[in-house]
């Protein structure tokens, strides 16, 4: 099985700018999970989607959202971007059939805000 | 609220065994996982252990948890330089489906 990729890679991008990062879940994976990682705050969960909806949500502003699709890909978008969001943006997936899952994790997207 | 707390560092020599420790607070984790990080990579699930087991051996890796004491622990036998790395222990949010990680142990193989 391929594992959860993430696209792009690597971005550099102004501030008051906004970015969408998106992520494919591993096939028959039906939940998405985005984390934000930083040299600061380390690991922190931003949000969880399963079957097209959010099921849960981290303590972000309202600038940091996301979706998913009905074959599962997800997307996060960040609006008016500021010097703080520089991170590394990963996303997990799992099956999402309960507290047994486990969540395996993409590459990430590492976002450079100028 | 809930914190999963890590030593910072740790440093060893090639073939010694090393020991990452990790604490945490919410005694209903149901399960606690140990990932591993490489420069410029995502997460790499190591292993796991549900919360009704003391151990959990899988290859060159030992999990120990002491649910009295909410401490996990993960032990690499025969260490490489290869395993060098940063290490995370997490636990499963009360709401079920986050994870809360610790900050990270970063482990230093010098051969």
């Amino acid at each position: 099985k391929a594992g959860v990729t993430q696209t792009p890679r690597y971005l550099i991008k102004t501030r008051g700018q906004q970015v969408t990062l998106s992520c494919s879940p591993i096939s028959g994976h039906r939940s998405v999970s985005w984390y934000q990682q930083t040299p600061g705050q380390g690991l922190q969960f931003l949000f969880e989607y399963f079957s097209e909806t959010q099921r849960n949500k981290g303590n972000f502003p309202g600038r940091f959202s996301g979706r998913q699709f009905s074959n599962s890909r997800s997307e996060m978008n960040v609006s008016t971007l500021e010097l703080g969001d520089s991170a590394l943006y990963l996303c997990a997936s799992s099956s999402g059939r309960g507290a047994q899952e486990t969540q395996y994790f993409g590459p990430g997207t590492r976002l450079l805000v100028l | 609220g809930e914190d999963v707390e890590q030593s910072l560092f740790l440093s060893v020599r090639e073939g010694d065994s090393s020991v990452i420790n990790c604490t945490y607070t919410d005694s209903s984790s149901t399960y606690l996982y140990w990932y591993k990080q490489e420069p410029g990579a995502g997460l790499q699930l190591l292993t796991y252990i549900f919360s009704n087991m003391d151990m959990k051996q899988d290859q060159r890796l030992t999990v120990l948890l002491n649910k009295k004491d909410k401490h996990l622990s993960l032990r690499i036998a025969d260490t490489q330089t290869g395993d060098s790395a940063i290490y995370f222990c997490a636990e499963r949010s009360q709401a079920g489906t986050a994870l809360i990680f610790g900050k990270g142990t970063t482990l230093s193989v010098s051969s």
